[in-house]
């Protein structure tokens, strides 16, 4: 089964409107982290922001936020007012991980969202 | 504080050779992961360097390895490269700490084109 699951292979949005990014996440490990990378065409992964298993709060990062549904194991990106800049690939990922030294922390990626700002 | 830096940025290797890639991490970092990405396949997990230990390997064949140095910069090799193997290798870094908060930092990577 897939681990990470992202619906929208393309999504297009408006500047200056907000977009939602779907993600879904599948573990049975309590402890696990849920992050969201922005990919441009350079190609480097940018690190945009990061969910706890654990934490009571959604994540907000300046115009990034995430929507952590824990009981439907979702954790949707929202980006508001969006730019021209943001049109990029966008992937979700978790890292599954207890507290031990040896444990993973490979980030298991989904197959990312293409997101086309319009000006 | 720079980034993760990768070298080479660029290359073109026949099938059948070998090709070494290079990764530091940002200073301080002691975790260097590798992932590999394909239009096919997305991005995998390839391995996880810790302290010069090999911590996590992912199902990649035995012709791709790795290590890692003392000052935590990581190497990886791929021998008898095959037309398959062309893609984006992407190196990551973290503090490398328990638990599973620490987020990765990615370099710019390097784009590997096999002929």
């Amino acid at each position: 089964a897939q681990k990470i699951t992202q619906t929208q292979p393309g999504m297009f949005v408006q500047e200056k409107e907000a977009v939602t990014l779907d993600c879904t996440y599948d573990t049975s490990d309590p402890s696990y982290g849920l992050f969201w990378y922005k990919q441009p065409s350079s190609g480097e992964m940018i690190f945009l922001i990061y969910q706890g298993s654990y934490d009571q709060q959604n994540a907000t990062e300046g115009r990034y936020s995430l929507n952590f549904q824990k009981a439907r194991k979702s954790a949707n990106l929202v980006i508001s007012a969006s730019q021209l800049g943001d049109s990029a690939m966008y992937f979700c990922a978790m890292r599954e991980g207890g507290s031990l030294s040896g444990s993973a922390r490979q980030l298991t990626f989904g197959s990312g969202t293409q997101l086309t700002v319009l000006p | 504080k720079a980034g993760v830096t990768q070298t080479p940025r660029y290359l073109i290797k026949t099938r059948g050779q070998q090709v070494t890639l290079s990764c530091s991490p940002i200073s301080g970092h002691r975790s260097v992961s590798w992932y590999q990405q394909t239009p096919g396949q997305g991005l995998q997990f390839l391995f996880e360097y810790f302290s010069e230990t090999q911590r996590n390997k992912g199902n990649f064949p035995g012709r791709f390895s790795g290590r890692q140095f003392s000052n935590s910069r990581s190497e990886m090799n791929v021998s008898t490269l095959e037309l398959g193997d062309s893609a984006l290798y992407l190196c990551a870094s973290s503090l490398g700490a328990t638990g599973s908060s620490y987020e990765q930092y990615f370099g710019p990577g390097t784009r590997l084109t096999v002929t």
